[in-house]
C-alpha cells in the first residue's frame, strides 16, 4: 500500500522560475515531513521538514507548504538554479512506528540554463 | 557529507552468495535504518536498530538480517542473493528517542550488482 503519493514524476523548469512538487499520504498518524534531495550516485541529503502543528516553513529558496485538512504537502523551490537538478522525495513518519521514513515515488527535476 | 559511512561502496557477486554492508552512524545516534533503493521500488525502509536493539522492522526478506553493535555499527546481512536483490542499500541515522521523531541522515549508499 502505497501511503504517500507523490507528483510530478518529472519535471522542468527554466533558470530562475519557480519548480512545485506535491504529495498527498494517507495516514493520519503521520507527524514529520522531510523532503530529500538526490544527486546520482549519492545519498538522499535532508533538505527540509515540517511537522503538521505548522502550515508552512521556508529555508532560503526551499519552502514547505502543509495542508493538514487535505492530508497534502508540498516543495516549492524559487528562483530555481540548474544546480537543482536532482531528484526529489518526499517523505512521511510517525514515531510510533520508530519513526521509519515512508518514501513518494520521487520527482526528476531539470532546470535548464 | 552527512556523517554516515558505508562500505564497501560497491559489490559485485553471484547469485546464492552472502555479503555483508556495514554502515557507521553519525557521532552520537543512537538510530539505524536501513533502506533499499531499486528502480521498481523505489526506496523502501528494511529495518531500524535503536541502541543495539531491533525497533522497526519493514519488508524485510527473510533473507536478509541485520544487527547493530555495541560501538553503535551496524551490519546488514543478505543471503542466498537473487538477480533481484541489485539495488542501492542506504544506512541512515537518527537521535531517535522515543516520543519524538528526530531527522534521519543518509550515508553514500553500498550498490550491490547481483550476477
Amino acid at each position: 500500500q502505497q501511503q504517500v503519493k507523490q507528483s510530478p514524476q518529472s519535471l522542468i523548469v527554466q533558470k530562475g522560475g519557480i519548480s512545485i512538487i506535491n504529495c498527498a499520504y494517507e495516514n493520519t498518524a503521520f507527524d514529520y515531513f522531510p523532503w530529500y534531495q538526490q544527486f546520482p550516485g549519492k545519498g538522499p541529503a535532508l533538505l527540509i521538514a515540517i511537522r503538521p502543528d505548522v502550515s508552512e516553513k521556508k529555508e532560503g529558496r526551499f519552502t514547505i507548504s502543509f495542508n493538514k485538512s487535505a492530508k497534502q504537502f508540498s516543495l516549492h523551490i524559487m528562483d530555481s538554479q540548474p544546480g537543482d537538478s536532482a531528484t526529489y522525495f518526499c517523505a512521511a513518519s510517525k514515531e510510533t512506528s520508530g519513526s521509519r521514513l515512508t518514501f513518494g515515488e520521487g520527482t526528476q527535476l531539470t532546470v535548464n540554463p | 557529507d552527512s556523517g554516515v559511512t558505508q562500505t564497501p561502496k560497491h559489490l559485485i557477486t553471484a547469485t546464492g552468495q552472502r555479503v555483508t554492508l556495514r554502515c557507521s552512524p553519525r557521532s552520537g545516534d543512537l538510530s539505524v535504518y536501513w533502506y533499499q533503493q531499486s528502480l521498481d521500488q523505489g526506496l523502501q525502509f528494511l529495518i531500524q536498530y535503536y541502541n543495539g536493539e531491533e525497533r522497526a522492522k519493514g519488508n524485510i526478506l527473510e533473507r536478509f538480517s541485520a544487527q547493530q553493535f555495541p560501538d553503535l555499527h551496524s551490519e546488514l546481512n543478505l543471503s542466498s542473493l537473487e538477480l533481484g536483490d541489485s539495488a542501492l542499500y542506504f544506512c541512515a541515522s537518527s537521535p531517535y528517542l522515543a516520543g519524538a521523531t528526530f531527522e534521519q541522515y543518509f550515508g553514500p549508499g553500498t550498490r550491490l550488482t547481483v550476477t
